[in-house]
C-alpha cells in the first residue's frame, strides 16, 4: 500500500492563480480530510468527506473547494489564490468516518507559497 | 465550541530522562476522543497515542503514556526514557464521537538533547 499520497510536494503560485492539490489513498478509507498547518496555529480542518459524493466544511473552508467522485481521490481546489493561503497542506484518511477509534493516516504534505 | 490548548511552545529534555507535555481542552460533551500526534522534521504526522473519554484507565504505548483527568479536562503526555528520535512537534487533538471534525492544539516543539 502506498498509503496517503499528495502531489505536488511544493508549489509556488501568484496571487489570483488557481490550482488543485491532489490527494489519493489506496486503503479503501471512507473518511478523507484536508488540513492546513500554519506556524503557531496547529492544524486546522478545511473540508472533509465521509464517502464518495459527500463533502462538508471544516473550520476554515473559505477560498477552497473540494469534491469526492471516487473513494480514492479527494482533490482540494484553490480558485483564486491569495497570500493568506500560503501554508502547508495535509490530506488525511481513516476507515470509519466519525469514529475516534480509527487511526487517521496523513499524507506527506504540500508546501504552498502564494506571492 | 471545543478548544484545545497547549501552553508549552517549546521544551527540551536530556536523553534517557522523562518529560511531560501538557494539553487542556474545553468541551461540554461526554463522549469524545483525545490524541497525541508526533510530527518529526520530516513533516509526517504520526499517531502516538489515543484515549477514549469514557475509559478511566490511562492509555499507554511503550514509552508513551497519558495522564487523563476528565474533570479537569487535562490530557498530558509522558515520554519515558527519551530518545533522540523523539525530537519533534507534538500535537494534542480532540474529536467528538459521531462528528467528523478533529481539533488540534498549536503544538509543543520537543528537543531531546544528547
Amino acid at each position: 500500500n502506498a498509503g496517503v499520497t499528495q502531489t505536488p510536494k511544493f508549489q509556488v503560485l501568484k496571487t489570483g492563480q488557481s490550482m488543485t492539490l491532489q490527494c489519493a489513498q489506496d486503503m479503501n478509507h471512507e473518511y478523507m480530510s484536508w488540513y492546513r498547518q500554519d506556524p503557531g496555529m496547529g492544524l486546522r480542518l478545511i473540508h472533509y468527506s465521509v464517502g464518495a459524493g459527500i463533502t462538508d466544511q471544516g473550520e476554515v473552508p473559505n477560498g477552497y473547494n473540494v469534491s469526492r467522485s471516487t473513494t480514492e481521490d479527494f482533490p482540494l481546489r484553490l480558485l483564486s489564490a491569495a497570500p493568506s493561503q500560503t501554508s502547508v497542506y495535509f490530506c488525511a484518511s481513516s476507515y470509519n468516518a466519525g469514529s475516534g477509534t480509527d487511526t487517521q493516516y496523513f499524507g506527506p504534505g504540500t508546501r504552498l507559497t502564494v506571492l | 465550541a471545543q478548544t484545545v490548548t497547549q501552553s508549552q511552545p517549546e521544551m527540551s529534555v536530556q536523553e534517557a530522562e522523562t518529560v511531560t507535555l501538557s494539553c487542556t481542552y474545553d468541551t461540554s460533551e461526554n463522549n469524545y476522543y483525545l490524541f497525541w500526534y508526533k510530527q518529526p522534521p520530516s513533516r509526517q504526522m504520526i499517531l502516538v497515542i489515543r484515549q477514549e473519554a469514557y475509559k478511566q484507565q490511562n492509555a499507554t504505548e511503550n514509552r508513551f503514556s497519558v495522564n487523563f483527568q476528565k474533570a479537569a479536562k487535562s490530557f498530558s503526555l509522558k515520554i519515558s526514557d527519551s530518545q533522540l528520535g523523539d525530537t519533534a512537534m507534538y500535537f494534542c487533538a480532540f474529536t467528538r464521537k459521531g462528528t467528523y471534525k478533529y481539533i488540534f492544539g498549536t503544538g509543543t516543539r520537543l528537543k531531546v538533547l544528547a
